[in-house]
């Protein structure tokens, strides 16, 4: 079975400091993995998925197949990045249910 | 484009009513995902359905839930005789061509009462 572990529920960090938001998944096959968001009273949003390879809003997330790992990094915070996090994982064939983790509210102290 | 669009955005129900859950998808997108998320939890899925199908309902509790997407008009989730733990809030997502992004609606808040 898939299942997307974010260990953190919570993490604060200060203005300008760097973020690490960690995801580990299990799965067996070729996955496809996926980072939303959602801002304080807006809705879920996706934020980056590992197959663009992309930077958005200054964040980027590599896939490392060793460590079944996705985890999400800033290097410099700013205070607009406060928000619920979500690690998403797909597997990868179509159109076909997301499996989410639990969730990392990130907080930026100004 | 308007999103993927929810409603109602709160419903109150007592124990033992029926509650329905409407989502439109965005244009274009033919396929349909409902999500719950119980208080502290993440999302955790449900049902997934095309016009008039329903592809996967691996998530969906035995009794009480169903779910259509008819070739008119919204995806409805209904829950019927409704209980307390019933009380989350209940996303819609739609994508479209078989891609895996997927669009979430802003959910509907279900309280039991």
């Amino acid at each position: 079975a898939q299942r997307v572990t974010q260990p953190e529920k919570l993490l604060s960090v200060f203005k300008g400091a760097p973020v690490e938001l960690k995801c580990n998944y299990s799965y067996s096959g070729s996955p496809e993995l996926f980072w939303y968001v959602q801002y304080s009273r807006q809705r879920l949003q996706l934020l980056l998925r590992h197959i663009s390879r992309e930077s958005i809003k200054g964040f980027t997330a590599d896939l490392n197949k060793g460590e079944t790992s996705f985890h999400l990094k800033k290097p410099f915070a700013q205070e607009e990045d406060s928000a619920m996090y979500y690690c998403a994982l797909h597997k990868g064939q179509g159109a076909q249910k997301l499996v989410f983790g639990q969730g990392t509210r990130l907080t930026i102290n100004p | 484009n308007a999103g993927v669009m929810q409603n109602p955005r709160h419903l109150v129900r007592r124990r033992g009513q029926e509650a329905r859950l409407r989502c439109s998808p965005m244009k274009g997108h033919s396929h349909v995902y409902w999500y719950r998320q119980l208080p502290e939890e993440g999302l955790k899925f449900m049902v997934y359905l095309q016009k008039e199908n329903i592809i996967d309902e691996s998530g969906m509790p035995k009794e009480r839930f169903s779910a259509e997407f008819p070739k008119e008009g919204p995806s409805i989730l209904r829950i019927q005789q409704v209980v307390r733990g019933d009380s989350a809030a209940y996303f819609c997502a739609s994508s479209g061509g078989g891609v895996p992004e997927q669009y979430f609606g802003p959910g509907t808040r279900l309280t039991v009462t």
